[in-house]
């Protein structure tokens, strides 16, 4: 079973709107943490914002915030006020466990790629 | 502060040969993790270390090992290259497990 689930393969956006990329979860584990990362075509994936299991408000970082819905087990990205040099793929990721072995692992969606129109 | 860095940047392999990739963590950061990304396959974790012990293994055959020095840098190794292992190998390294992740460039693997 995908344990990461995005379901947009692709997104358009025209410059200045805000824009929300969608992000599934799934996982047994009371204890977890949500990613998301940019990675434009140069390659590099870019670290944008997490999220923890226990965190009792959304994550938000400068443009970007996160919209947890921990019993929908949804992680979604929303981008305010687009720039064409948001245009990127964007994965969600995810950490399980509280310690455990897997505790470093993160698991990756398909990604989405956004286009930014001007 | 300097980022994660990988080298080489490209490499271009014949199928039987071995590679060896290599990362510099950001400074102070002790974790590295390395990931597969292919179109066909996505990203796949291949294994992390900290402190110089693998604490964590992807599903990859025993083709693929690393290693992790003192001074947290880390190599990867991939042998008997196949055609199936061309793929941008990214390495990324965190403060502790299970911190946010920071990754390289990537090194970008081409098998003929």
């Amino acid at each position: 079973a995908q344990k990461i689930t995005q379901t947009q393969p692709g997104m358009f956006v025209q410059e200045k709107e805000a824009v929300t990329l969608d992000c599934t979860y799934d996982t047994s584990d009371p204890s977890y943490g949500l990613f998301w990362y940019k990675q434009p075509s140069s390659g590099e994936m870019i670290f944008l914002i997490y999220q923890g299991s226990y965190d009792q408000q959304n994550a938000t970082e400068g443009r970007y915030s996160l919209n947890f819905q921990k019993a929908r087990k949804s992680a979604n990205l929303v981008i305010s006020a687009s720039q064409l040099g948001d245009s990127a793929m964007y994965f969600c990721a995810m950490r399980e466990g509280g310690g455990g072995t897997s505790y470093g692992k993160l698991t990756f969606g398909q990604g989405t790629i956004l286009t930014v129109h001007p | 502060k300097a980022g994660v860095t990988q080298t080489p940047r490209y490499l271009i392999k014949t199928r039987g040969q071995q590679v060896t990739l290599s990362c510099s963590p950001i400074s102070g950061h002790r974790s590295v993790s390395w990931y597969q990304q292919t179109p066909g396959q996505g990203l796949q974790f291949l294994f992390e270390y900290f402190s110089e012990t693998q604490r964590n293994k992807g599903n990859f055959p025993g083709r693929f090992s690393g290693r992790q020095f003192s001074n947290s840098r880390s190599e990867m190794n991939v042998s008997t290259l196949e055609l199936g292992d061309s793929a941008l190998y990214l390495c990324a390294s965190s403060l502790v497990l299970g911190y946010e992740q920071y990754f390289g460039p990537g090194t970008r693997l081409t098998v003929t």
